[in-house]
């Protein structure tokens, strides 16, 4: 297992256009995060799931956003409608439940045109 | 609402001195905190991880440190070099191991002049 790997790396998208990013988690992490970044701040949370569940959202996240896991392995992230504001690095990482750290993949560097 | 700062936000010194970066935040009920480092347009890697229990962690020229009733952490990187020329990150989990999801401040830019 390599780490946390999301696909793809980069994404330019017309506004209006619906956008899916996908995670995958290291293997035995059972917590995934999606995280979104914008230049020259911290990454800030989204969501997150325990296995299949997601158990909790931000208020970022608004109703154009939808985030699944379905089978607790892999991760997808969709924007629907994308407005220039959700131009962003989008982030995803894995843990395990009992807070032994946080391990972060390369992201998806999302540009709306 | 946990607050993250980082001071300062940007620095620049000659390689070869040795540096201390500063996080602070305002509830001191952490699980723990760990320090990032991204290159320009890439991902988090993790350097350091302290548990709320933990006063330390060292990894190689690396050294963080945890005061949790202040609220503080310093990120002392000993003898810098070109390739230590980052951005800086520190996140604070929330108790509960997590469940929250971490607080990041806003990093600090660091560039190691050759």
């Amino acid at each position: 297992d390599t780490g946390v790997s999301q696909d793809p790396r980069h994404k330019i998208t017309k506004r209006g256009q619906n956008v899916t990013f996908r995670c995958d988690p290291i293997s035995e992490h059972n917590r995934l995060y999606w995280y979104r970044q914008t230049l020259g701040q911290g990454p800030e949370f989204l969501t997150y799931f325990q296995n299949e569940a997601q158990l909790e959202k931000s208020r970022l996240l608004s109703d154009r956003f939808s985030a699944e896991r379905p089978k607790g392995s892999f991760s997808t992230l969709e924007i629907q409608r994308t407005e220039q504001g959700d131009s962003a690095m989008y982030l995803c990482a894995s843990s395990l439940v009992g807070g032994s750290g946080y391990t972060f993949g390369s992201g998806t560097r999302l540009t709306v045109v | 609402k946990q607050e993250v700062t980082q001071i300062p936000a940007a620095l620049s010194v000659p390689e070869g001195e040795n540096l201390v970066l500063n996080c602070s935040f305002t509830d001191s009920a952490i699980y723990n905190l760990q320090w990032f480092r991204q290159d320009p347009g890439k991902g988090l890697t993790s350097l350091l991880l302290i548990q709320s229990s933990q006063r330390e962690q060292t990894s190689g020229r690396l050294n963080a440190s945890l005061d949790k009733s202040s609220g503080r952490s310093t990120l002392y990187i000993a003898a810098s070099q070109p390739g230590d020329s980052a951005t800086y990150l520190c996140a604070v989990t929330p108790p509960g191991g997590g469940a929250d999801g971490l607080t990041f401040g806003k990093g600090t830019h660091l560039i190691i002049q050759p």
